[in-house]
């Protein structure tokens, strides 16, 4: 089954410093990877998918991800964070097989909580 | 906004009331989810649709009962609940592969959710 690990609970930035969000993943075929954000009251926003293609996908306000397959890993990333930013993020996968041309329903981490400063 | 609504937005309910939740989107996808969040714990999904017809529950608890009339709205009616169901009830939707076979490119795109008090 697949699974996905995001492994710190909590994330501080001072505003204007890179920030990374981390994540990894364990799938038996092919992952699908996403990225949400979630604001306090509010369902998840979609930021950014990795499917196939280039390793560095960029999404919504100027965050990027870098899928990485030796480390099995999809961190998130934004070259200069805003306080705006501090939200809670969900990294999710999805196992794709080829034999069967189907994939896996969509798991989540447990989530991130990010917090910009001044 | 993403495309999707759900209503109520807050619902506190006792353990012997029946209530609905609904939820409707505005994308044109053909597939629709409920999920469970809870403090502290992964995103649970509970209930997927496709073309309206039901595709996964997840081990839901027969207290939870889906409805799916047409591609654009789902329902979740709740009766008897647990103090433990309490937790945020998020729906989504995507557009998905035609009979349920998911290629799993698409995206799902939620609503706000509807926080539910189980008194």
């Amino acid at each position: 089954a697949q699974s996905v690990a995001q492994p710190e609970d909590q994330v501080n930035v001072a505003e204007g410093n890179p920030l990374t969000v981390k994540c990894t993943y364990s799938v038996s075929g092919n992952p699908y990877l996403f990225w949400y954000v979630q604001y306090p009251n509010r369902g998840l926003q979609f930021l950014l998918k990795y499917i196939t293609g280039d390793n560095l996908v960029k999404g919504s306000y100027g965050f990027e991800a870098e899928f990485n397959k030796s480390q099995t890993s999809f961190h998130l990333k934004k070259p200069s964070a805003l306080v705006s930013d501090s939200a809670l993020y969900f990294c999710a996968v999805r196992d794709y097989r080829r034999s069967t041309g189907t994939a896996s329903k969509l798991t989540f981490g447990t989530g991130t909580r990010l917090q910009v400063t001044l | 906004e993403t495309g999707v609504t759900q209503t109520p937005r807050h619902l506190v309910m006792g353990m012997t009331n029946k209530k609905s939740l609904k939820c409707e989107q505005h994308l044109g996808h053909n597939a629709m989810y409920w999920y469970k969040q809870s403090a502290k714990k992964p995103l649970e999904l509970m209930f997927v649709y496709n073309f309206k017809e039901q595709t996964e529950n997840n081990s839901v608890p027969s207290r939870f009962s889906p409805e799916c009339p047409n591609s654009s709205h789902l329902f979740l009616h709740l009766h008897t609940l647990q103090p433990e169901d309490s937790a945020l009830y998020l729906c989504a939707s995507s557009q998905d592969q035609a009979g349920g076979l998911s290629r799993g490119t698409d995206t799902q795109y939620f609503g706000p959710g509807t926080r539910l008090t189980v008194l």
